[in-house]
């Protein structure tokens, strides 16, 4: 298996652009978590998703940021308008059992 | 969850073996110790878990302490690639949909040659 699939690996744009990011999860997993690193506040769990349907979006910063997942092996973390302070490593990862959680290599965005 | 306390960093020699401790003196019947690791721009990687006995796997060791209130991540004869942030994370091994995992700061571990 592949594991954990992101696109872009880095991202750069300007203020008030569009970003979308992507995640293929490994097949066969059912859970899907979308998390965000900086140095001053660490890994950060946005959302996760149980088959498809978003469980937990209480860590999404604000209106700005959405995710979706339209089927089991795609989701898409999309943030507009963007600002400077989105700036980040944005993780996606995925499971299947309660122990274990995968992650992929991430996305450095940089919003200039 | 249970909140975990460790070290913010710590140095080991190639080839000795690295102790990394987590206190979670608050830890409740259920609840499991976990531990990741995070390699330089990689993302963050599943080591081992365990609720109260000792759990060795092809990666590491895990003891916990008989009376559960704190634990230590064995590296037997660490690497310069284990040069890592390593973070215990305590919590309910949920099968609904709690899955939520509570990411510390965890302990920056240089391996040095």
């Amino acid at each position: 298996d592949a594991g954990v699939i992101q696109s872009p690996r880095h991202e750069v744009t300007e203020m008030g652009q569009e970003v979308t990011l992507r995640c293929k999860p490994i097949s066969g997993h059912d859970y899907l978590f979308w998390y965000r690193q900086t140095m001053m506040r660490g890994l950060e769990l946005l959302i996760y998703f149980n088959n498809n349907v978003p469980i937990d979006d209480s860590g999404m910063p604000e209106d700005r940021f959405s995710a979706k997942m339209p089927n089991a092996s795609f989701s898409t973390l999309k943030i507009q308008p963007s600002e400077p302070r989105d700036s980040a490593v944005y993780f996606c990862a995925s499971s299947s059992g309660v122990y274990e959680q995968f992650f992929g290599p991430g996305t450095r965005l940089t919003v200039l | 969850d249970a909140k975990t306390t460790q070290p913010t960093s710590m140095d080991c020699a190639e080839g000795r073996a690295a102790n990394l401790p987590c206190n979670h003196s608050t830890i409740s019947g259920n609840e499991y110790v976990y531990w990741y690791r995070q390699i330089h721009s990689q993302g963050p990687q599943y080591i081992i878990h365990g609720l109260k006995n000792n759990e060795t796997n092809e990666m590491a060791s895990l003891i916990i302490t008989e009376d559960r209130k704190s634990s230590t991540l064995i590296l037997p004869h660490a690497t310069l690639r284990d040069t890592a942030v390593y973070y215990c994370i305590v919590r309910v091994p949920r099968a609904g949909n709690n899955r939520k995992l509570i990411w510390g700061l965890g302990t920056s571990l240089a391996v040095n040659p």
